[in-house]
Order: C-alpha cells, then structure tokens, then sequence
C-alpha cells in the first residue's frame, strides 16, 4: 500500500524568506505522480505542483518548487519570498494508475507567514 | 481551469433526519468523482470513488448504507447522509476527475460544512 508522510505538523516562515516542506512516500511502483496542494482558511482544495516521477527535472511553479529525490523517496516543497496569502494547510499527495489513480494523502503541515 | 461546484455550502439537520450533498462539474465530463470527509485540521479521507452510470466503490470502513452515492451524468454526482447522527458532523469534499494521458487530474469543490444538531 502507499502512504505519504509529512513529519512537519506546522511551521512558520517570515515575510519574505525561504521554506521548505518535507514529504516522504513508500511505494513498490515506478511511475506515479506526487502533488502538492493548498489548503487556505477558506478550505478550498488548490493544486500547487505536480510532479511526474519518470521526469528527473525538478517541477517549478513561480514561487514554488520541489526538491524530488526519487531513490530516497523523498518530495520536498520550497516556498520562496513567502506571503501573507501562502499561509494554509499544506498536503503532500501520491497518485498512480494502478491504484485507481486515487490521490493518497499526507497528514497535512500549517504554514504560517508572519508579517 | 476546470470548476467543480458543491451544494450547500453548509447545512445543520437534526438527528435523524438525510442531507443530500450536490457536487457538479461545471465546464467539463467527469467519468470519475470522489468524496473525501475531513476533521478539523486533518488530511482528507477518501470515502468512496463513483464513476458515471455504475455503482460507488466504497472505501474500507465506509457505511455504503449510510452514505449513499449516486452518479447519474457526467457532471454530477451526490452524497446522501441517510440518518444523520451527530458524529456525521464533519466537512465533505468532492473531487471530479478529468482525463489526462496517463492519470486522472482531481479538481475540487469548495467543500460542505455539515452539522448533525
């Protein structure tokens, strides 16, 4: 079975500077997809990156980028000059085919941006 | 991008009693929707994937009873709580699936706050 976890229960950052979310995921597959999504107060679901395991290249959404180390099993998700708008719930996701493309979940880390 | 839309936003029912819970694809056909509850500051929980014209496939420890799911077009599927108890107080999230090459991107709605007075 796959399991993502995410050890960070919460963090902060600063206004402005740098942080990196970890994930890990347990999987026997080769070709999966991993995802970071964003929940705000409002509690709207909204996809921050996506990350195709058969790419070695890092995924990059503007501000956004991920740290994928396949062999370690490891998805990493960096926040650069951080807003007051990134504060949310934070959750890592694993998804592939032979599991009904079902997304699995991590437990979810609060990042807080303070002013 | 693809909306996803959810109704009601929020609802309170007395015990008891069954709440249907709307979630359609607004802009495109979705052959596949999921229903996920989460607890307050938790992950969310898969509960069951339904897919256009043919039955739900319930998670483990999931009351197929309880939690009826229909999936009648390719733009709505809905969520009945049938005899609504207090501990079915919670937030539902439906996802609506668009294929891609090889996976199914999830879009999701905003969610529905319910309450079991």
């Amino acid at each position: 079975a796959q399991t993502v976890t995410q050890s960070q229960p919460e963090m902060s950052v600063q206004e402005a500077e740098t942080v990196t979310l970890s994930c890990t995921y347990d999987t026997s597959e080769n070709n999966y997809y991993l995802f970071w999504y964003k929940q705000p107060p409002s509690r709207q679901m909204i996809l921050v990156i996506r990350q195709e395991a058969y790419k070695q290249q890092n995924a990059t959404e503007n501000r956004f980028s991920v740290n994928f180390q396949k062999a370690a099993k490891s998805f990493s998700l960096k926040i650069s000059d951080s807003q007051l708008g990134d504060t949310a719930m934070y959750f890592c996701a694993f998804m592939n085919r032979e599991y009904g493309n079902k997304l699995v979940f991590g437990a979810g880390t609060i990042l807080r941006v303070k002013s | 991008g693809a909306v996803v839309s959810q109704h009601p936003s929020r609802v309170i029912c007395k015990s008891g009693t069954s709440v249907k819970i709307e979630c359609r694809s607004l802009d495109f056909q979705a052959t596949t929707m999921f229903w996920y509850r989460q607890f307050p500051k938790q992950s969310l929980m898969l509960m069951a994937t339904s897919n256009e014209g043919s039955k739900a496939t319930y998670e483990q420890g999931v009351e197929k009873d309880k939690f009826l799911i229909n999936h009648a077009s390719l733009t709505l599927s809905t969520l009945t709580v049938t005899s609504a108890h207090p501990e079915d107080s919670s937030f539902y999230i439906c996802s609506a699936g668009q294929s891609r090459a090889s996976y199914n991107e999830q879009f999701f709605g905003p969610g529905t706050r319910l309450t079991v007075l």
